[in-house]
């Protein structure tokens, strides 16, 4: 199976602020990875999919980048809905697995 | 607009089945366009996967899961199913059944069900 490792796992930050996600796995998954914001009751939320492909109705302060073992999730200016935990899934082979997730909290 | 529905009990005892059933409207299981899948979260935890089904039948489950877990379809009420057996405190979870769209992504999910396993 592979694993997800995401970094750091909790985050604080301020509006406005840039803020990277980092998401390894634990062998090549090429592009098949996802990344999704939940929030506290909420079920998660697809932000990017094929690690840079931007979902419908997503905001463009978010995007995604990497391939291989190594990718990102960047917030280019945090606005107060973004705080939340994220995750990134590989996609590329079952079972699926994800990352442990990221909390980003207001500093 | 696609949407999922969890229903089932929320509470269920040790060494006994889980049993939960998703209804999809907005769109067709049917149409052979996506798999529906189940992912689960202890409270307080992350995200597992537990296996998916075709509108055909066929299934993928999480090989951590696999001896007890069982997806089924059932077209003519645009409806799929899961059933865990033998559960335990472990299995304690809010229970999400979901589509997978684009690069096997989670494009939509539903709101999630809480099932407590406790006697």
């Amino acid at each position: 199976d592979i694993q997800m490792t995401q970094s750091p796992s909790s985050l604080s930050a301020s509006v406005g602020d840039r803020v990277t996600i980092t998401c390894r796995a634990s062998q090549s998954i090429s592009s098949y990875l996802n990344w999704y914001q939940q929030k506290p009751g909420k079920a998660p939320k697809l932000l990017i999919y094929a690690a840079s492909s931007l979902q419908s109705g997503v905001p463009s302060r978010f995007s995604g980048s990497g391939s291989g073992t190594d990718f990102t999730l960047t917030i280019s200016s945090l606005q107060p809905e973004d705080f939340a935990t994220y995750y990134c899934q590989q996609s590329y082979s079952t079972p699926s697995s994800f990352g442990q997730g990221t909390k980003l909290e207001i500093k | 607009q696609v949407q999922l529905q969890e229903s089932g009990p929320g509470l269920v005892k040790p060494s006994q089945t889980l049993s939960l059933t998703c209804t999809v409207s907005g769109g067709s299981i049917s149409s052979g366009d996506y798999y529906w899948s189940w992912i689960r979260q202890p409270p307080g935890k992350g995200l597992e996967w537990i296996g998916y089904i075709y509108y055909s039948g066929s299934t993928y489950y999480n090989p951590s899961l696999k001896s007890r877990v069982t997806i089924s379809v059932d077209t003519s009420k645009n409806q799929f199913s899961l059933k865990l057996s033998s559960v335990t405190a472990a299995d304690t979870a809010v229970y999400y059944c979901a589509r997978e769209g684009p690069a096997a992504s989670i494009d939509y999910w539903g709101q999630g069900t809480l099932v407590t396993v406790s006697s």
